[in-house]
């Protein structure tokens, strides 16, 4: 078992370019969740799926930030265009039914 | 919405003293869960609590659910170096949402 994997490990990037971060959850699992990690905020879900189907984008910030799962292995979260306030840790998890979330080791995003 | 509240925010101790955070809820909980992060990792999940009054123990940590189940700690005895981190409590609401919302964490830190 793999875990969570998430990439790219960190990405910079100018103010305005388009960002797109990847998550693959544990095979079999069947939710999967997209959180942001910051100093100020904590940890704040973005947005869940459950069988590959959105099922709450309520913490999506703006309408820059957009989420996809085209199957039940990938994932994407997509900044587009990313400002500096983006910056963070932004983390993947999945979910098998009921339990523990398994996180994957996050990305770095820094927008400069 | 749904708020999870943590303290302390920072705690330091002396290596071989107990360590206790705390959690509370805005609204009653159908489940808490806690996790550990160390600096730089990702979220690890420790354990879920799910009845009214419940406690569970993992060696030396010792976790309880509120009988109002809107309230839960977290207690550590005789820290060691190795429990250096940030302990979260996050819980879902009633109403079979999976969505969990986290405490902002309280970060331990233990001198040798």
């Amino acid at each position: 078992d793999a875990g969570v994997i998430q990439s790219p490990r960190h990405e910079v990037t100018e103010m305005g370019q388009e960002v797109t971060l990847r998550c693959k959850p544990i095979s079999g699992h069947n939710s999967l969740f997209w959180y942001r990690q910051t100093m100020m905020r904590g940890l704040e879900l973005l947005i869940y799926f459950n069988n590959n189907v959105p099922i709450d984008d309520s913490g999506m910030p703006e309408d820059r930030f957009s989420a996809k799962m085209p199957n039940a292995s990938f994932s994407t979260l997509k900044i587009q265009p990313s400002e500096p306030r983006d910056s963070a840790v932004y983390f993947c998890a999945s979910l098998r039914y009921r339990g523990g979330y398994t996180f994957g080791s996050g990305t770095r995003l820094t927008v400069v | 919405g749904q708020q999870v509240m943590q303290i302390p925010q920072y705690q330091h101790v002396q290596e071989g003293e107990d360590f206790t955070t705390y959690c509370n809820s805005s609204t009653t909980l159908s489940n808490i869960q806690w996790y550990k992060q160390r600096p730089g990792g990702h979220p690890v999940f420790l354990i879920q609590l799910v009845k009214s009054g419940e406690v569970k123990k993992q060696k030396r940590l010792t976790f309880q659910f509120g009988e109002a189940k809107k309230n839960s700690s977290l207690h550590i005895t005789a820290t060691q170096t190795t429990d250096v981190g940030t302990y979260f409590c996050a819980g879902t609401t009633q109403g079979g949402s999976e969505k969990l919302v986290f405490g902002k964490g309280t970060k331990l830190t233990v001198n040798p």
